[in-house]
C-alpha cells in the first residue's frame, strides 16, 4: 500500500496563477483533510471531507477550494495564488469515526512569488 | 472555538537530558492525541489518551492526560538524537482535530 500520496512535491507559482494539489489514499478512508503548515503556527486545517461528494471548511479556507469526486482522491485548488499562500501543504486521511488517528502524506512545498 | 496551546515552542537539550512538552486546552477534551514530525517529514500518530489521569508509556516516552482532561504532557527520558523533531498535541472537534503549535526539539550529541 502506498498510503497517502501527494502530487506535486514542490511547486513555484507566480502571484495570480492557479494550481491544483492532488491527494490520493489507498486505505479506503472516509475522512480526508487538507492542512497548511507555517513556521511556529502548527497545522491549520483548510478544508476537510467526511465522505465522497462532501466537503466542509476548516480554520483557514479563504482562497482555497476543494473537491472530493472520488473516495480515494481529495483535490485542493488555488484559483489565484497569493504570496501569503506560500506554505507546506499536507493531506491526511482517517477511518470513519477515527479523526484522532490521521495518516499524513509527504507534503507539497508551495512557493508563491 | 477550541484552542490548544503548547509550550515551549522550542527546546534544545544535550543528549541524555530529559525533555517535557505541555499541552493545554481551552475546553475539556474527550481525548487527546500526540503526533511527531521529523525534520523534513510529515506528522505521524504516536498515541491517544482517553481517560482522566491516564498515563501511557512508549519506551522512553511518557504521556499523561490531566485529571480535568484539559491538559496533557509528553516527557522523554534521556533524549537521543533520534528524538529530534516537532511534537504536536491535538484535540478532537467533531470529525476533525485541532492541533497545537508544536514543540520543536533539538538534541545536541
Amino acid at each position: 500500500n502506498a498510503g497517502v500520496t501527494q502530487t506535486p512535491k514542490f511547486r513555484v507559482l507566480k502571484t495570480g496563477q492557479s494550481m491544483t494539489l492532488l491527494c490520493a489514499q489507498d486505505m479506503n478512508h472516509e475522512y480526508m483533510y487538507w492542512y497548511r503548515q507555517d513556521p511556529g503556527m502548527g497545522l491549520r486545517l483548510i478544508h476537510y471531507s467526511v465522505g465522497e461528494g462532501t466537503t466542509a471548511k476548516g480554520e483557514v479556507p479563504d482562497g482555497y477550494n476543494v473537491s472530493r469526486l472520488k473516495k480515494q482522491n481529495f483535490l485542493l485548488g488555488l484559483e489565484s495564488a497569493a504570496p501569503s499562500q506560500t506554505s507546506v501543504y499536507f493531506c491526511a486521511s482517517s477511518y470513519v469515526g477515527r479523526p484522532d488517528k490521521q495518516y499524513f502524506g509527504p507534503g507539497t512545498r508551495l512557493t508563491v512569488t | 472555538g477550541q484552542q490548544v496551546m503548547q509550550i515551549p515552542q522550542y527546546q534544545h537539550v544535550q543528549e541524555g537530558e530529559d525533555f517535557t512538552t505541555y499541552c493545554n486546552s481551552s475546553t475539556t477534551l474527550s481525548n487527546i492525541q500526540w503526533y511527531k514530525q521529523r525534520p523534513g517529514g510529515h506528522p505521524v500518530f504516536l498515541i491517544q489518551l482517553v481517560k482522566s489521569g491516564e498515563v501511557k508509556k512508549q519506551k522512553r516516552l511518557t504521556f499523561q492526560f490531566g485529571e480535568a482532561k484539559k491538559n496533557s504532557s509528553l516527557h522523554i527520558t534521556a533524549t537521543q538524537t533520534t528524538d529530534v523533531g516537532t511534537y504536536f498535541c491535538a484535540g478532537p472537534s467533531g470529525s476533525r482535530l485541532t492541533f497545537g503549535e508544536g514543540t520543536q526539539l533539538t538534541v545536541n550529541p
